[in-house]
């Protein structure tokens, strides 16, 4: 089976960094994703890793640790249109889908 | 935006009656997804679709039946409905079991009284 956990909420300042964890444990792994969800909308795809160490994608990177079942999303220069719920997914080739953890909502303050 | 649409968008009903969502999109993608999403637990997976005919239980399939009769078309319909089954659903589509990215439609708020 699967066991995804993130942290429920989280709050940061607007400009500073924040780093979002994802641990799993999981009886197959294919890669990990990353999704944003803004409040009343549907989430939308932000990374996908699959081999150890960190993909910088503009103000977000994703790294990965598959040794560890350990990831995190980090946000740089946060702005306040990053306020939304952070979803890690992890993908199991052979089941064919993913499983989703509970998200967590970063709040960004002025 | 990957063309996929969800209809209603919003609909109230009462607790017994049944319910179909419908899910539509315009990418001929093989690979489709019902998910629910409630306050605390994040999005689970209701039913999927690996092509025309062919659809499989997720992790909360009791009380849903699925069916896929065309390739732009996935739907979902609460048998009896239940206060319960007030959530918000979404659809998701995917190109490839490579990668599984998935794309979401806007989603289905349901309340059941």
């Amino acid at each position: 089976g699967q066991n995804i956990d993130q942290p429920t909420e989280m709050t940061a300042t607007e400009g500073a960094i924040v780093q979002i964890n994802c641990t799993y444990q999981t009886s197959g792994f294919n890669g990990l994703f990353w999704y944003q969800q803004h409040a009343g909308e549907a989430p939308t795809f932000l990374s996908y890793n699959v081999l150890d160490g960190l993909e910088e994608k503009g103000r977000f990177s994703s790294f990965l640790s598959r040794s560890k079942g350990y990831s995190y999303l980090l946000l740089k220069e946060l702005q306040m249109k990053d306020s939304a719920s952070y979803l890690c997914a992890v993908y199991n080739t052979n089941a064919g889908k993913s499983t989703f953890g509970d998200g967590t909502t970063l709040t960004v303050k002025p | 935006d990957a063309g996929i649409t969800q209809s209603p968008r919003h609909k109230v009903t009462e607790t017994g009656t049944p319910v179909t969502l419908r899910c539509h999109q315009t990418e001929n993608h093989r690979y489709m997804y019902w998910y629910r999403q409630d306050p605390g637990h994040g999005l689970r997976l209701i039913h999927y679709s690996y092509g025309v005919k062919d659809t499989d239980k997720g992790e909360v399939s009791d009380g849903y039946s699925v069916s896929r009769s065309k390739t732009e078309d996935f739907l979902l319909t609460l048998e009896s409905a239940t206060s319960s089954q007030t959530s918000v659903y979404f659809c998701a589509i995917t190109p490839s079991r490579d990668t599984d990215t998935q794309y979401f439609g806007p989603g289905t708020r349901l309340t059941v009284l």
